[in-house]
């Protein structure tokens, strides 16, 4: 267990919703990172949060949105979902912004139909 | 630019020693690591290493690194069933911390 915790572990939604994932990080971590595995893109970053600031910005689509709270948790958004959104979202957290190693959280499988 | 290759598929026998290959591209990555996905689960944190170091090893597991290469192995020594898994190579960027990923390499270990 990483101490990294994201619910749900299952979403099944229609094209066009919208969806919320969450994330909590390892009790003291203070930076967040949200990834994406697919069978055609691999794992890719998409954005990464520190202390309740963005930080660095991937492959993520307009139509996808997070923050973070100040109670350190949190929220990828998903918009105007489409079939090929279905994948297995990650949330990582670790202790400093860009320096500390990076623990997993077990992930949001999302099934787009 | 950034790029993390593995080939995608490695197949022992039990009790064999299994070497998973890397390659990177950024030459200014200080740290490289080593994550195992289980089907159905998560990254595991494995290991990793800095870039000043050549070889790290905990218990059956041992990095190797040429950064000459650009090169970094894992070698598992006494491989048993329950190694199967993917494991995934990354790189961290200087730019934020993110992690570059490798596709994964999907390890077979038959008895």
């Amino acid at each position: 267990d990483s101490g990294v915790t994201q619910t749900p572990k299952h979403l099944i939604t229609a094209t066009g919703q919208r969806v919320t994932l969450r994330c909590s990080p390892r009790s003291g971590d203070l930076s967040v990172y949200w990834y994406q595995q697919s069978l055609d893109q691999g794992l890719q970053f998409l954005i990464q949060y520190y202390n309740g600031e963005e930080r660095a910005k991937g492959n993520i689509l307009e139509r996808f949105s997070a923050q973070q709270f100040p109670d350190l948790h949190s929220e990828l958004n998903l918009s105007s979902l489409e079939l090929g959104d279905s994948a297995l979202y990650f949330c990582a957290s670790s202790a400093d912004w860009g320096k500390e190693t990076q623990y997993f959280g077990p992930g949001t499988r999302l099934l787009v139909l | 630019g950034e790029d993390v290759e593995q080939s995608l598929f490695l197949s022992v026998r039990e009790g064999d020693s299994s070497v998973i290959n890397c390659t990177y591209t950024d030459s200014s990555s200080t740290y490289l690591y080593w994550y195992k996905q289980e089907p159905g689960a998560g990254l595991q944190l494995l290991t990793y290493i800095f870039s000043n170091m050549d070889m790290k090893q905990d218990q059956r597991l041992t990095v190797l690194l040429n950064k000459k290469d650009k090169h970094l192995s894992l070698r598992i020594a006494d491989t048993q069933t329950g190694d199967s898994a993917i494991y995934f190579c990354a790189e961290r960027s200087n730019q934020g911390g993110k992690l570059i990923f490798g596709q994964g390499t999907e390890l077979s270990v038959k008895p």
